[in-house]
């Protein structure tokens, strides 16, 4: 069990580009989750798979926003056109299918919009 | 709406005094309520979880209690590495996803 595992940890970008996250679950989990989580806050849902499936997407997240899961493996997040209001931690979670219960948690992507 | 809502915000402690962080929640028909622990600049790190009312779970200093409508989680004679923010959360009312709060953040000095 290598654990959650997200890349890159921190990124720095000027509003407008476009950022691309990337989450490696571990190998047996079903589901994979992306959450975000601003200073202070607690994890706010963002979307999650099913294998391969996106199941659910959070109204939080606009359409500048889209995550794949190709596969059923890793799982990758963008977002276009940056603006300042999406600067956060971006936290990816993976759990055995059947779902929610005991979610292990990568360390984040940490992003911040210049 | 479901909501999950945690006090204190922040908590000081020294070290050995014992205290409790409180969460309290509103959703339909709860299939569990789970704590967290997370460190800065780290993903949360999961606890326990809890499903009935009068459960307890324990691990080291920390102990989960579960009501119908809150859980506390007390910690006895904390020392300064169980400083973290500790979150709780529950199912959504679909059972698809976890509701988390916004955190204690606790402090134990020594």
């Amino acid at each position: 069990d290598t654990g959650v595992s997200q890349d890159p940890r921190h990124k720095i970008t000027k509003r407008g580009q476009n950022v691309t996250f990337r989450c490696d679950p571990i190998s047996e989990h079903n589901r994979l989750y992306w959450y975000r989580q601003t200073l202070g806050q607690g994890p706010e849902f963002l979307t999650y798979f099913q294998n391969e499936a996106q199941l659910e997407k959070s109204r939080l997240l606009s359409d500048r926003f889209s995550a794949e899961r190709p596969k059923g493996s890793f799982s990758t997040l963008e977002i276009q056109r940056t603006e300042q209001g999406d600067s956060a931690m971006y936290l990816c979670a993976s759990s055995l299918d059947g779902g929610y219960e005991k979610l292990f948690f990568g360390s984040g992507t940490q992003l911040s919009v210049l | 709406e479901d909501q999950v809502t945690q006090s204190p915000e922040a908590l000081r402690l020294q070290e050995g005094e014992s205290s409790s962080l409180n969460c309290s929640y509103t959703v339909s028909g709860l299939r569990g309520l789970f704590w967290y622990r997370q460190d800065p600049g780290k993903g949360p790190e999961f606890l326990f979880t809890l499903y009935s009312a009068g459960e307890e779970k324990e691990k080291e200093r920390l102990k989960a209690t579960l009501t119908k409508k809150e859980s506390f989680l007390h910690i006895t004679a904390p020392k300064p590495e169980d400083s973290a923010t500790y979150l709780c959360a529950v199912p959504n009312t679909g059972f698809q996803k976890l509701v988390f709060g916004t955190g204690t953040r606790l402090l134990v000095s020594p």
